[in-house]
Parts: C-alpha cells; sequence; structure tokens
C-alpha cells in the first residue's frame, strides 16, 4: 500500500499570503495524484489532478507540483474562502489512499 | 449531480444498502467508487467499480464484508454492506472517476454503527 503523508498537519496564514502544502509517497506515484478541498458540511471538490493540473472552474493561483514521490500544493493570495483541510490521492496503486488531510486556518 | 441515499443507524453485525443515482453525464461511461469520511480518519477510499462492472475492487479493511454493484440502465451505482462494524461509521460518499481523480462527488449519507 502507498502511504501518503501530508505536512504541516495544520497551517495558519494571514490573508494575502502563501500556503505551501506539502504530501510525500511511501512509493514512486509519477504523476498520478490529485488534490482535494474539503469544507464542512459539503462535498470535497477537486482542485489538481496529475499533480499540476487545474480541474474545471480552479483558479489560477491555486496550483499544484512535483512528481514521483514529492509533491505541494500552492494556494497564493490566501483568503478566507480557503478555509478547508486539504487532501492529497495517489491513483497509481491499490488500495487507493490519501493523505491524512492539511488543515488550512486564517490567522 | 449524484444523491446517496439507505444511511442509518444500524446495530453491530446488522446490514445496510447504499444507493447513489446520478444524473446530468453519461453514466455508464464512468468507473464509480464509494469513499467514507469522518472526522478522526479523513478520507478513506473503499471500493471501486468500472463502466461495466467487469473490474471491482475494495479497500482490506471492507473486502468479504462490502460488495459494490452498479445499473447503468438506471443510472446508480450500490454498496451492499453486511457485518457491520463500529469502525464503518462515516459518511459515505458516491465518487465520480475520471482518468484516476475522482472530479465529482456525492453530498454523502452518514451510516452510525452503535449497539
Amino acid at each position: 500500500e502507498v502511504v501518503m503523508t501530508q505536512s504541516p498537519v495544520t497551517l495558519s496564514v494571514s490573508p494575502g499570503e502563501t500556503a505551501t502544502l506539502s504530501c510525500r509517497a511511501s512509493h514512486r506515484i509519477f504523476s498520478n495524484l490529485a488534490w482535494y478541498q474539503h469544507k464542512p458540511g459539503q462535498a470535497p471538490r477537486l482542485l489538481i489532478y496529475a499533480a499540476s493540473i487545474r480541474a474545471t472552474g480552479i483558479p489560477g493561483r491555486i496550483y499544484g507540483g512535483g512528481s514521483e514521490t514529492e509533491f505541494t500544493l500552492t494556494i497564493t493570495n490566501v483568503q478566507s474562502e480557503d478555509v478547508a483541510i486539504y487532501y492529497c490521492h495517489q491513483y497509481t496503486e491499490w488500495p487507493r489512499t490519501f493523505g491524512q488531510g492539511t488543515r488550512l486556518d486564517i490567522k | 449531480q449524484l444523491a446517496e441515499s439507505g444511511g442509518g443507524l444500524v446495530k453491530p453485525g446488522g446490514s445496510l444498502r447504499l444507493s447513489c443515482g446520478a444524473s446530468g453525464f453519461t453514466f455508464s461511461n464512468y468507473p464509480m467508487n464509494w469513499v467514507r469520511q469522518t472526522p478522526e480518519k479523513g478520507l478513506e477510499w473503499v471500493s471501486f467499480i468500472d463502466s461495466g462492472s467487469k473490474y471491482i475492487y475494495y479497500a482490506d479493511s471492507v473486502r468479504g464484508r462490502f460488495t459494490v454493484s452498479r445499473d447503468n440502465a438506471k443510472n446508480s451505482v450500490y454498496l451492499q454492506m453486511n457485518n457491520l462494524r463500529a469502525e464503518d461509521t462515516a459518511v459515505y460518499h458516491c465518487v465520480r472517476e475520471e482518468v484516476g481523480s475522482f472530479d465529482f462527488w456525492g453530498q454523502g449519507t452518514l451510516v452510525s454503527v452503535s449497539s
């Protein structure tokens, strides 16, 4: 099983600053990685797939990078609407696995 | 749109059948997944079924107890859950898959397993 490890567990940034979230895979997963945003009471939303491709409707201030085992999600000009838990997810191997999540708060 | 139903409160060892109805897209073209969510564990993938029901996969934690199926004529996917345990308590989401990533999620249905 590919273990996905996210860091930090919680990230607190001021409005307008940049948030950088990390995700590490225990095995090589090439670019088969997605990022999701999950707000309380809502369904999770796909942000990024194939490590760096934005999903439909996702603003340009949110972008993903990395490959093999190290990945990042960057959110520039952080706004109150970005408060959520963010998960990475690998789809190279079965079982599909998620990271434990990074909670993004606003200072 | 994806709309789950069938959740509820059940005793340990009991059974539930979740349903998910799809609309707004050609359901028969897409693989589907079930993913569950808890505050403690976050998101956990449960099961996959491809568009033609030929390939089916399960998480180790549910294999042998859960069965996924679909009916493309009814635009629906199902999750039969037997021998339920307290650790199966979660919100269960029906999720559409597009080239591996989960591009569309239902709101979820709550399953509570408790005596």
